[in-house]
Order: structure tokens, then C-alpha cells, then sequence
């Protein structure tokens, strides 16, 4: 089955440092989402990309959908301490099911 | 707007023992998602359902039941718990794709 490869799998950053964190396909997707999950609660959206190229941001946060459909990255600006959390991200090949493929994510640790 | 509800938040049960993790959206969203979550291993879809009366296996069905009498209801079953089963318990839905689940706070479940 379709599968998505995201790294790194977690990263130890100081405050104020840029984070980049990407995801890799064998399989091309119409949609590319990225969340973040912080402790005790469900995955929240991010971001959402839809078409090859396109780039994207959501304050300190940017986001782009790979020319090739395969890939994704996801990019944080001066990290903060509340960007503490998983991110996970997550491929809609557009089926009629509506099933997203989700990436094993990537644990983000902030020291401030 | 609620959003998507789950009961319980945690619940610990006893092996041989069943149990019904409850999930309720008032978004009209036709797609509703089961998904367990364990350390490491991000998102695993149990059992998905496109429309009330139809529900489908995912990567991870055995062991569990699920019925979608309702567009707003998808509980999920557990008949016979083993400590396999342990774990963290996400339900989602979402409108027509490319717009990205909508995910609930999650439900802890330990097995002993």
C-alpha cells in the first residue's frame, strides 16, 4: 500500500532556531496536509497544499507541495517553546473514500 | 460548534472484557474515521465509513467493530480486549476531500 516516509523522526532545537522537516512518496497525491498533535490532544490542520508547487504559510510556517507530487516539506520560523509537539504529515491521493495515508511524524522538542 | 466529541478520555479494561468508545460530529460530514495511535508508530486507520449504513476495514481491523446507523454517530467496538488493544483512540471526520480531517480529542485505553 501507498506509504509515506516523513523525517527526521524527532529533532532537539533551541529557541529562536528554523526547523525543516519533510515527507517523502513512492506514490503521487492530489493533496498534501500538514498537522500538529500536541500532548493529550488529536492532530490539528496546519496546512493544506493542492497543487504541484505551490507554496504556502500559515504565520511562521511554511509549507510546499513538491513539483514531482511525491514529497512535501514543512518549514518553522524562530521556533518558541509552544511549537513543542508532533507533526505529522499526510497524502490525499483523492479516492472515493477520502482516505489521507499519514507519515509517522516528527517530534519537536524546543529548549528555550 | 463542537466539532468532534469522543467518550470517554480514558478508560482502563480488563482483558476479555468489551467495551464502546463513542464518537459524534456535528459537522454533517459524511466521512468519519477510526484511527488507533501507539508511540512511534502515528496514525493507523481501524475502520472508516463514507455515508451512514456503510462502513469499510481499514489497515488495522481485527478486533474491532464499527457501525454508522447515523451521519453524526460512528461508534467503535471492542468485544473481547486484549492488551494489544492498548492504546490511544483518535476519531475524525471530514467533508469532501481535499479539506482534511477534523479530528477528536482521543480516547487513552489501557488493557491489563
Amino acid at each position: 500500500g501507498q506509504q509515506l516516509n516523513q523525517s527526521p523522526q524527532s529533532m532537539f532545537i533551541q529557541e529562536g532556531e528554523d526547523v525543516s522537516m519533510n515527507c517523502t512518496s513512492s506514490s503521487i497525491f492530489n493533496t498534501w496536509l500538514w498537522y500538529k498533535q500536541e500532548p493529550g490532544e488529536g492532530p490539528v490542520l496546519l496546512i493544506a497544499l493542492y497543487k504541484a508547487g505551490e507554496l504556502t504559510s500559515n504565520g511562521r510556517l511554511t509549507a510546499q507541495f513538491g513539483i514531482t507530487r511525491k514529497d512535501s516539506f514543512l518549514n518553522i520560523s524562530a521556533s518558541i517553546p509552544s511549537d513543542v509537539g508532533i507533526y505529522f504529515c499526510a497524502g490525499d491521493s483523492g479516492g472515493s473514500q477520502g482516505n489521507l495515508i499519514f507519515g509517522k511524524g516528527t517530534k519537536l522538542s524546543v529548549k528555550p | 460548534n463542537a466539532g468532534v466529541t469522543q467518550t470517554p478520555k480514558f478508560r482502563i479494561l480488563k482483558i476479555g472484557q468489551s467495551m464502546t468508545l463513542q464518537c459524534a460530529q456535528d459537522m454533517n460530514h459524511n466521512y468519519m474515521y477510526w484511527y488507533r495511535q501507539d508511540p512511534g508508530m502515528g496514525l493507523k486507520l481501524i475502520y472508516y465509513s463514507v455515508g451512514a449504513g456503510i462502513t469499510d476495514k481499514g489497515e488495522v481491523p481485527n478486533g474491532y467493530n464499527v457501525s454508522r446507523s447515523t451521519t453524526e454517530d460512528f461508534p467503535l467496538r471492542l468485544e473481547l480486549a486484549a492488551p494489544s488493544q492498548t492504546s490511544v483512540y483518535f476519531c475524525a471526520s471530514s467533508g469532501p476531500s481535499p479539506y482534511g480531517y477534523t479530528f477528536g480529542s482521543g480516547t487513552r485505553l489501557t488493557v491489563v
